[in-house]
């Protein structure tokens, strides 16, 4: 079983909250991502980061931002939630290599902005 | 066009039968090929993955890809009350580690 943690799981907030869901992993792996998932649609890359002080944007516009201090953490941030940012939050981890380098899950945030 | 194109079912099944699951691709350049399992209110189980083309079995799952027809199968044999959820296929070229999902199967095996 993957070692990676999100909390909350399930968030209920208003609009106009600042919220951070949190992300750990605890295989060393060197890269994270978080993913955006909608009922019955595909995951969506909003941010990854391949390193320590390295965050990139996904594919999925997003007015999230992220952070990575330490290797184990990638917390994603919304200053200012609205209820479009209703949605599933999947964070995941992956290490370098050839083979076996799969992305491997969280259990997800569900979020739901009122 | 979407890069990866899955069917989304549902797909029904009768206990014990043999499941195909199926994804379609645009992108030559993929060449790592991944299924995960998605149960309900849950994240994305890594269940198989493989390197260009060929079939790759463990337990009573099979992974097959076709690259020349760029298609990638999964097969469950004995199916069981227990293989219902979402099967998402995913792939990524060579040079990137960062996969493109497709929209997922669901899958129904009722007793």
């Amino acid at each position: 079983e993957a070692d990676i943690y999100q909390t909350p799981r399930y968030l209920v907030i208003g609009t106009g909250k600042k919220i951070t869901l949190e992300c750990s992993q605890t295989m060393g792996h060197d890269k994270m991502y978080w993913y955006q998932q909608d009922p019955g649609m595909e995951l969506h890359l909003i941010h990854y980061s391949y390193g320590v002080n390295s965050t990139e944007k996904g594919d999925l516009s997003s007015e999230s931002t992220v952070s990575r201090i330490r290797t184990e953490h990638f917390p994603l941030t919304l200053e200012s939630a609205r209820p479009s940012h209703t949605s599933q939050y999947l964070c995941a981890s992956s290490r370098t290599g050839a083979l076996g380098t799969e992305a491997f899950f969280g259990q997800g945030t569900r979020l739901t902005v009122v | 066009q979407k890069e990866v194109e899955q069917d989304p079912g549902p797909l029904s099944v009768p206990e014990g039968a043999i499941v195909s699951l199926n994804c379609t691709y645009s992108n030559s350049a993929f060449q790592y090929f991944m299924w995960y399992r998605q149960y309900s209110r849950k994240g994305p189980e890594l269940l198989m993955y493989t390197y260009s083309s060929g079939n790759k079995e463990d337990g009573r799952f099979t992974a097959q890809v076709d690259k020349s027809s760029k298609y990638i199968s999964l097969f469950i044999r004995d199916s069981q009350p227990s293989d219902s959820a979402t099967y998402l296929c995913a792939m990524r070229p060579g040079g990137s580690y960062i996969p493109t999902f497709g929209r997922g199967t669901s899958l129904i095996v009722h007793p």
